[in-house]
């Protein structure tokens, strides 16, 4: 089955905002409010940072917040620090009781 | 605190059945709150959803892999595993295991730390 589209990279100097994109379909992100964000620093096990597009867990700062309009969901980090450098991926329900991955975005620090 | 381990053959020869358990600690397989799951990644590459089940045994796959995986649980032990066959080199990857929300939420909040299988003769 075919993956959101992320863009592959994006970056920011510190104390910045930048927001990564997640495209998809009607039959997944467009479809239902089931979108999350997870992070990935290089060798360790993704994170989750954003559930159901806007939630964040408990710990999660709230310099990263989630919205969606139409097919695209986003990911806004603003404050950017050092310790956000990680990969990005996102994550929607996909009809018919599947899951599907953005290709995932590389964030670089400045 | 809970957590999931992932267990089993580091190398699997191809054509053969990749198998791989995931143990979880500090809470019970059985919770109606869970689906308990298994992700991907290939060296280098993103994240694939492979599929999940309930403690009841029911279970959702990944289309592209619903042929070859099956997703098994063992209550008594506390205990999922995943089986995967007829593997190829394209299956080599970090296997990760990881407890997902259930009530329609699909995001998963707790994850193992991967284990790195290799397809290779």
């Amino acid at each position: 089955q075919s993956a959101l589209t992320q863009p592959p990279s994006v970056s920011g100097s510190p104390g910045q905002s930048v927001t990564i994109s997640c495209t998809g379909t009607s039959s997944d992100v467009g479809g239902y409010n089931r979108v999350s964000w997870y992070q990935q620093p290089t060798g360790t096990a993704p994170k989750l940072m954003i559930h159901e597009v806007t939630n964040r867990p408990s710990g999660v700062p709230d310099r990263f917040s989630g919205s969606k309009s139409g097919n695209t969901a986003s990911l806004t980090i603003s404050g950017l620090q050092a310790e956000d450098e990680a990969d990005y991926y996102c994550s929607s329900y996909r009809s018919s009781n599947t899951l599907v991955f953005g290709g995932g975005t590389k964030l670089t620090v400045l | 605190q809970v957590q999931l381990q992932e267990s089993g053959p580091g190398l699997v020869k191809p054509s053969e059945t990749l198998s791989l358990t995931c143990t979880v600690s500090g809470a019970s397989i059985s919770s109606s709150s869970y689906y308990w799951g298994w992700i991907r990644q290939p060296p280098g590459k993103g994240l694939e959803w492979i599929g999940i089940i309930y403690y009841s045994g029911n279970t959702y796959y990944n289309p592209s892999l619903k042929s070859r995986v099956t997703i098994s649980v063992d209550t008594s032990k506390n205990q999922f595993s995943l089986k995967l066959s007829s593997v190829t080199a394209a299956d080599t990857a970090v296997y990760y295991c990881a407890r997902q929300y259930a009530y329609g939420t699909w995001y998963s909040d707790l994850w193992g730390r991967g284990t790195l299988v290799t397809v290779s003769s």
